[in-house]
């Protein structure tokens, strides 16, 4: 039982490229998310998913996109890398049921000159 | 909009020192205040879900407690290894479907042997 799995660990981008972060989970957990963590602000929702086939806005969206075709995967693209998407990004995932917890990833390192 | 601060920012202990961290919340209801702690290089791990004033959880060193402004984490006597960044996140009953979390920037905690 792996949890969630993140790939890749570190990439660095330059400006203007685009590039997808994977994200896996073996839990069967329908409830998944993207994170952003910077320095000082703490983690930030990009995006989320309740099920395959449905996702919505978290609280910083612009300049990624999703997509969760499958219950297990839930990659996040960035269309046209910038700088200021420099981050440590986490994806985690969760039951439904009540207040259930979240299990994380141990997040993609990206750096974009 | 939910707001949570947490304090110090950054905490060093000698081994065996006892100390509180705290997490203060302005939300418009609280459903549920979850604690994780992060090492450096991996996801947040998942450690209390407090739901109620005047609740409390322990495990090991760590207790954390909740009131109706704020949530403290009690180490006691602690060890080197219980050096980590420290996150505490709020659940509120506007969180949506999807009952996102709003997360505080965290404390980092060094236990100095």
């Amino acid at each position: 039982n792996a949890g969630v799995t993140q790939t890749p660990k570190f990439q660095v981008l330059k400006t203007g490229q685009s590039m997808t972060l994977q994200c896996a989970q073996d839990m069967n957990h329908e409830y998944m998310s993207w994170y952003r963590q910077d320095p000082g602000m703490g983690l930030r929702l990009i995006h989320y998913s309740v099920g395959a086939g449905i996702t919505d806005q978290g609280e910083v969206p612009n300049g990624y996109n999703v997509s969760r075709s499958t219950t297990e995967d839930f990659p996040l693209r960035l269309l046209s890398a910038a700088p200021s998407q420099t981050s440590v990004y986490f994806c985690a995932s969760r039951l439904t049921g009540k207040d259930q917890p979240q299990h994380f990833g141990d997040g993609t390192r990206l750096s974009i000159l | 909009e939910d707001q949570v601060t947490q304090s110090p920012e950054a905490l060093r202990l000698q081994e065996g020192e006892s100390s509180s961290l705290n997490c203060s919340y302005t939300v418009s209801g609280l459903r549920g205040l979850f604690w994780y702690r992060q090492d450096p290089g991996k996801g947040p791990e998942f450690l209390f879900t407090l739901y109620s004033a005047g609740e409390e959880k322990e495990k090991e060193r760590l207790k954390a407690t909740l009131t109706k402004k704020e949530s403290f984490l009690h180490i006691t006597a602690p060890k080197p290894e219980d050096s980590a960044t420290y996150l505490c996140a709020v659940q509120t009953h506007s969180s949506g479907s999807a009952r996102q979390l709003t997360f505080g920037s965290g404390t980092q905690l060094t236990v100095l042997p």
